[in-house]
């Protein structure tokens, strides 16, 4: 099965700063990589996503990028805002994409300060 | 249209009872997952519906844990005998199909204390 690691678990930026956070899979299988964005007492919800056929995926402020060969996966916000501030968490297939269920990450919580 | 729900938002309880948690997916959805959130922890799967079958319940912490689909809609999560490590938000979500590639649409939680 797939194991996820997550780093950091705390980071805290001034706002305009980058904010990066790597997530590591344990399943060369795996071939994609969701990232879910939780703020503070709401539901987790889907930012953004890469399936392993491409290196890097950018939507506005955010990208996240793909490096197979070392099995890591990183969620990069430039320009950051307070409303960034929030609870991250990536995710893994849990048998490589072939079925539904993921296992997320520990999760980063991110503050931005003004 | 309306998202995913569950109730109870809230559910505390003495330790030793039974509790039952429910969630509504999304219309349409086959796909349904329930996951465990703990303070300051992530979010632990606990097991996935394709339709009315499990594939997967390895997540489940206990046999005091169990859930059941029916009609291929809505779910419940039944935990017997609750202790206080059971305490923590049960998230459920649900998505088109059963493929990974398919975004996973979270309800509220049910926030469960066990006194």
């Amino acid at each position: 099965g797939e194991n996820v690691e997550q780093h950091p678990s705390t980071l805290s930026v001034q706002e305009g700063d980058s904010a990066v956070i790597k997530c590591t899979y344990s399943d060369s299988a795996s071939n994609y990589f969701p990232w879910y964005k939780q703020e503070l007492g709401k539901r987790p919800q889907l930012i953004i996503d890469i399936r392993s056929n491409v290196g890097e995926k950018k939507d506005q402020r955010i990208a996240v990028t793909l490096n197979k060969t070392a099995k890591h996966f990183s969620l990069h916000i430039t320009e950051t805002q307070p409303e960034d501030s929030a609870v991250y968490f990536c995710a893994a297939p849990y048998y490589g994409g072939s079925q539904g269920n993921l296992i997320f990450g520990k999760g980063t919580k991110l503050s931005v300060k003004p | 249209g309306a998202g995913v729900s569950q109730s109870p938002s809230n559910k505390v309880t003495e330790k030793g009872k039974d509790v039952e948690l429910r969630c509504d997916p999304i219309s349409g959805h086959t796909a349904l997952y329930w996951y465990r959130q703990s303070l300051g922890q992530g979010l632990e799967f606990l097991i996935y519906f394709q339709g009315n079958s499990a594939p997967d319940k390895s997540g489940l912490p206990s046999d005091r844990f169990s859930a059941e689909r029916t009609g291929g809609s809505v779910s419940t999560l039944t935990i017997q005998r609750t202790q206080q490590e059971d305490s923590a938000v049960y998230l459920c979500a649900s998505s088109f199909s059963g493929s990974s590639y398919n975004e996973q649409f979270f309800g509220p939680g049910t926030r469960l204390t066990v006194l």
